[in-house]
């Protein structure tokens, strides 16, 4: 079974552009969350989808949004980049709606802002 | 107050050597417990998770929840050089409804010296 993909793995752009990731969960898996992980401040919850709807919500300005298809792949969009921008952005997918302790992890958007 | 901190280590440790990670968590409500290892470059994968206080043991790794002390432990036995990595623990966010948000720590980065 194919895991987590999550595309491009590297991306590098310039302060003010914005930016598309790209996360294909596992087949099946209904459930997409997405992540920021800085060297400072860790792995912090940006959102969550589920069936096409957003059910949750982190504490990330609104430049910060997500999509989730009929398929379940879903997409994250940061517009007006900021130096601060620059992280790891992970997506983890898992089969069941809630609670589910089987999230599984692609390998990352490394996204550089210069 | 940050609802999961995590000693940051990093931690350098000889081949063989009993390995200790730990983290504190605020909400007395969480009740499940995860571990994940992150590899360099790669998503992090669940390494185990427990419920509740007690103790959970699998091959080399054994996770121990103190709920009376909102502590909780991650330790690894005769620690191979495969070990190295970094070691987040994460507790699934069910306060408010439907979610599989997870709370993560700021990890441990762990190196086994051969």
């Amino acid at each position: 079974k194919a895991g987590v993909t999550q595309t491009p793995r590297y991306l590098i752009k310039t302060r003010g552009q914005q930016v598309t990731l790209s996360c294909s969960p596992i087949s099946g898996h209904r459930s997409v969350s997405w992540y920021q992980q800085t060297p400072g401040q860790g792995l912090q919850f940006l959102f969550e989808y589920f069936s096409e709807t957003q059910r949750n919500k982190g504490n990330f300005p609104g430049r910060f949004s997500g999509r989730q298809f009929s398929n379940s792949r879903s997409e994250m969009n940061v517009s007006t980049l900021e130096l601060g921008d620059s992280a790891l952005y992970l997506c983890a997918s898992s089969l069941s709606g809630q609670g589910s302790y089987e999230q599984y992890f692609g390998p990352g958007t490394r996204l550089t802002v210069t | 107050q940050k609802e999961v901190e995590q000693d940051p280590g990093p931690l350098s440790v000889p081949e063989g050597a009993i390995v200790s990670l730990n983290c504190t968590y605020s909400n007395s409500a969480f009740q499940y417990f995860m571990w994940y290892r992150q590899y360099s470059r790669k998503g992090p994968e669940l390494l185990m998770y427990t419920y509740s206080s007690g103790n959970k043991e699998d091959g080399r790794f054994t996770a121990q929840v103190d709920k009376s002390s909102k502590y909780i432990s991650l330790f690894i036995r005769d620690s191979q050089p495969s070990d190295s990595a970094t070691y987040l623990c994460a507790i699934p966010d069910f306060y408010g409804g439907a979610t599989n948000k997870l709370i993560f720590g700021t990890g441990t980065l762990l190196a086994v010296q051969p």
